[in-house]
């Protein structure tokens, strides 16, 4: 079974700081990852996916991430932080196939500091 | 393109009523779609999968018969709290997808409160 687990529940920078946020899974058979940013009341909207082409993904609003297998790691990175990006982000992995289902992690809150 | 709609964006209810969510895919055909719960300052939790046509997936714990789902069409599909309590009040967020090699796309949720 997929699992997903975001490291810091919560993440304070300052604007124009970077942002680091940190995602590892646990898969038995290369996923496919997701980062998504969830607004206050607000459905989720997708930041960036990694489908087993380049192992750098580069997403919207300035964010990329990158897909390391040895270390299971997806972590999400913004060189310069905007107030516009405080938000709630989560990782969410599905296998290959037809295995569609998505696993999040519980989510990272980014608050911007000015 | 890809855009997920909820209706309502925000309900309540009484006790002991039921109340039905839309979920509509609006530029695409939706294969599958998904339903989710989301409590305060959590994650999503996913509640049942349903492909048109078919008899909706639910996740072990959730109770189908409290949670209906109906998938009738390709670009629609509803999920009905039936007997609502307080304990119900939750945030609902569905996802759609066209088919299994793309991501979902994900509505803008249902807030429900039941009084």
């Amino acid at each position: 079974a997929q699992s997903v687990t975001q490291l810091g529940s919560h993440v304070s920078v300052s604007e124009g700081a970077l942002v680091l946020l940190r995602c590892n899974y646990s898969s038995s058979v290369p996923p496919y990852l997701f980062w998504y940013v969830q607004y206050p009341n607000q459905g989720l909207q997708l930041l960036l996916k990694y489908t087993s082409a380049a192992t750098l993904v580069k997403g919207i609003n300035g964010f990329e991430a990158e897909f390391k297998k040895s270390e299971t790691s997806f972590h999400l990175t913004k060189p310069s932080a905007h107030m516009s990006d405080a938000a709630e982000y989560f990782c969410a992995a599905r296998g290959g196939g037809s295995n569609y289902k998505l696993t999040f992690g519980k989510g990272t809150l980014l608050t911007v500091n000015p | 393109g890809a855009v997920v709609s909820q209706h309502p964006s925000r309900v309540i209810c009484k006790s002991g009523t039921s109340v039905k969510i839309e979920c509509r895919s609006l530029d695409f055909q939706a294969t599958t779609m998904f339903w989710y719960r989301q409590f305060p300052k959590q994650s999503l939790m996913l509640m049942a999968t349903s492909n048109e046509g078919s008899k909706a997936t639910y996740e072990q714990g959730v109770e189908k018969d409290k949670f209906l789902i109906n998938h009738a069409s390709l670009t629609l599909s509803t999920l009905t709290v039936t007997s609502a309590h307080p304990e119900d009040s939750s945030f609902y967020i569905c996802s759609a997808t066209p088919g299994t090699i793309y991501e979902q796309y994900f509505g803008p949720g249902t807030r429900l409160t039941v009084t």
